[in-house]
């Protein structure tokens, strides 16, 4: 079963932008793309965005989706404090139908 | 607002029969397909299946031998059975609901708290 790869771990500065990426295979990033989820320490997944940019009710605008090939991204404007937290992309593998998550990257902003 | 409220033993020793129960309140059942996901201590989230309220199951490849997804849709429950488990199952669960547009599969928008389970001797 083929799996989403994310940087394990990414650091950018209060206010500043940061991109998370995730990168799949065409059955699954490449077709439907990826959903993004926010998961604080001790806590549920939260879902940001589907679909690959369609936000959720009461999801910042901070934060926005897209895909490029077998690549999708989530890009974070304006960090916030509690922007800090684990970002995981997901996918709808349509020819076996699973869903594969990301291994996940831990967000710092310094 | 759409709440899913799961409960079952936390703590189980190797061999047993894990069983947890979440359930949906404050929304429609159909129309969805609704997940078990998983998460080890410190580590990465890990789908083990889904079912939609007519009890179409979809399952994790790796999990399916032992996995056993069932619903209720009277009580708009569905459950997760997962049999022998070892210290490897130990993981926090998770229900969540998938939010579909017709049969693509969208994302997970809503989850549970979460349930610790423990396999130990």
């Amino acid at each position: 079963q083929a799996g989403l790869t994310q940087p394990p771990s990414v650091s950018k500065g209060l206010r500043q932008t940061a991109t998370l990426t995730c990168t799949g295979n065409s059955n699954i990033v490449g077709n439907q793309g990826a959903a993004w989820l926010q998961q604080h320490q001790g806590h549920p997944p939260k879902l940001l965005s589907y679909r690959n940019n369609n936000r959720p009710s009461g999801i910042s605008e901070r934060f926005s989706a897209s895909r490029s090939g077998n690549t999708a991204s989530l890009t974070i404007t304006g960090l916030q404090p509690e922007d800090e937290a684990d970002y995981y992309c997901s996918a709808w593998d349509s020819s076996l139908s699973v869903w594969v998550f990301g291994g996940g990257t831990k967000l710092t902003v310094l | 607002q759409v709440q899913l409220q799961q409960w079952g033993a936390g703590l189980l020793k190797p061999s047993e029969t894990l069983s947890l129960t979440c359930a949906v309140y404050g929304g429609s059942f159909s129309g969805y397909y609704w997940s078990w996901i998983r998460q080890p201590p410190g580590k990465g989230l890990e789908w083990i299946g889904e079912i939609n309220h007519s009890g179409s199951t979809n399952y994790n490849p790796s999990l399916k031998s032992r996995v056993t997804i069932s619903v209720d849709t009277s009580k708009n429950q569905f459950s997760l059975k997962l049999s022998s488990v070892t210290a490897a199952d130990t993981a926090v669960y998770y229900c969540a609901r998938t939010r579909m547009f017709v049969w693509l599969h969208e994302g997970m928008d809503v989850w549970g708290k979460g349930t610790t389970v423990t396999v130990s001797s």
